[in-house]
């Protein structure tokens, strides 16, 4: 069925680094825009980069700027964020989500997350 | 970037009660808001989109409404399975932002 699937996450100390991937299952990956928000426990979700169906074009909200890498691989159907320069606050639940298309930037398929601890 | 509020930030309600949770923007965003619903351990599921339409699947007992900076989420009728919380996301801006949440609570 349609469905993204994320994996990667684990525990990793203050500075490290962390890469997690998505595959994408039962629609044309490379039709979508895609995303990857994350989560901390008990709070709202936050998105922190994009990425256009081609990857020529990416965003990074400033609170990852500059230390995470988003891309994808449509051959493979697989997104990825590279997480380098890792922080506690960085600790959530990441999810990879897909947009819904055209020029509505909302969210209308999310993998069931994969959770990121960072801690010494 | 564009903030979002929610209220309430927590809801007890009963089964089919009518209950409406309010989302604030920061700033005129038009009517490009959405809402979604997250059960524990779960991703969040679009709900709505647009302000007010509907994501196929969701009940009709859903509905949103608002533009500019004030939008509501509307349950006509609460059913066991819509206990869960509750986040508006708006899209006018590529900051995307969430709100903190409405967790909806069985009285």
């Amino acid at each position: 069925q349609v469905q993204l699937v994320e994996s990667g996450g684990g525990l990793v100390k203050p500075g490290g680094s962390l890469r997690l991937s998505c595959e994408a299952s039962a629609f044309t990956f490379s039709d979508f825009y895609m995303s990857w928000i994350r989560q901390a426990p008990g709070k709202g979700p936050e998105y922190i980069s994009f990425i256009s169906n081609s990857g020529d074009t990416t965003k990074y909200s400033a609170s990852v700027k500059g230390r995470f890498t988003i891309s994808r691989d449509n051959a493979k159907k697989s997104l990825y964020l590279q997480m380098d320069s890792l922080r506690p606050e960085d600790t959530a639940f990441y999810y990879c989500a897909r947009f819904y298309g055209g020029n509505s930037w909302f969210f209308d398929l999310w993998g069931r997350g994969t959770l990121v601890t960072v801690s010494s | 970037d564009i903030q979002m509020t929610q209220s309430p930030s927590t809801l007890s309600a009963s089964v089919g009660d009518r209950v409406t949770i309010t989302c604030r923007a920061s700033r005129d965003i038009i009517r490009w808001l959405a809402w979604y619903q997250q059960k524990p351990g779960k991703a969040p599921k679009l709900l709505m989109y647009e302000a007010s339409k509907l994501e196929s699947g969701v009940p009709s007992r859903f509905s949103g409404s608002g533009s500019g900076t004030e939008f509501t989420l509307t349950i006509s009728s609460l059913q066991p399975d819509d206990f869960a919380t509750y986040y508006c996301q708006q899209y006018d801006s590529y900051s995307y932002t969430f709100g903190q949440g409405t967790k909806l609570e069985i009285k």
